[in-house]
């Protein structure tokens, strides 16, 4: 199946500093892509909907300032949480679209904000 | 916004078929089910879906019933590393269109 890679896997910050998660398609174009947030012994919930050239799409309830995507390629989206806090500690899993409908999934990137 | 229900968890020895429920009642016509898994800390892997008819491939099967109310993923051989959380998603195959995880069910193989 298709690639999706997620940089860094994991990362430890400060409160009030910025963390910047990379997905990218390795084999494949992605004109969308997915970003979800996991909690503990929760299932995945969707963030945003990343469309490349064009602003991404929030859910209700997902602060749009907070979290910046960015889908500035094919291949390549971006999810920076500003100002992070300990609250904002979670899973942060990316997902792109394959030719069939389905989503590949990357690692996950776990984010801890002390 | 999940349109899918399962049982929270299941076990099942190592090397017997594993079972999955899925109930998807208010199921559209054009909306396919989708099946994924989750081992601990990692990103869902795709398993396998389909719209009406049976599927299977070399991950698994999956039952359709009739009505297309429910369906139920088959791992013909369960190992202990199929011990995971599996999603069964329901949605239409659109440019763009979200996939909205439920709750899952937690699969643990016994030994």
């Amino acid at each position: 199946g298709a690639v999706v890679s997620q940089h860094p896997s994991w990362v430890i910050c400060k409160s009030g500093t910025s963390v910047k998660i990379e997905c990218r398609s390795l084999d494949f174009q992605a004109t969308t892509m997915f970003w979800y947030r996991q909690f503990p012994k929760q299932s995945l919930m969707l963030m945003a909907t990343s469309n490349e050239g064009s602003k991404a799409t929030y859910e209700q309830g997902v602060e749009k300032d907070k979290f910046l995507i960015n889908h500035a390629s094919l291949t390549l989206s971006t999810l920076t949480v500003t100002s992070a806090h300990p609250e904002d500690s979670s899973f942060y899993i990316c997902s792109a679209r394959g030719w069939l409908g389905e989503l590949f999934f990357g690692e996950g990137s776990r984010l801890t904000v002390l | 916004d999940a349109k899918t229900t399962q049982p929270p968890s299941m076990d099942c020895a190592e090397g017997r078929a594993a079972n999955l429920p899925c109930n998807h009642s208010t199921i559209s016509g054009n909306e396919y089910v989708y099946w994924y898994r989750q081992i601990h800390s990692q990103g869902p892997q795709y398993i396998i879906h389909g719209l009406k008819n049976n599927e299977t491939n070399e991950m698994a099967s999956l039952i359709i019933t009739e009505d297309r109310k429910s369906s139920t993923l088959i791992l013909p051989h369960a190992t202990l590393r199929d011990t995971a959380v599996y999603y069964c998603i329901v949605r239409v195959v659109v440019t763009g269109n979200q996939f909205y995880f439920g709750t899952g069910t937690s699969l643990t193989v016994i030994p």
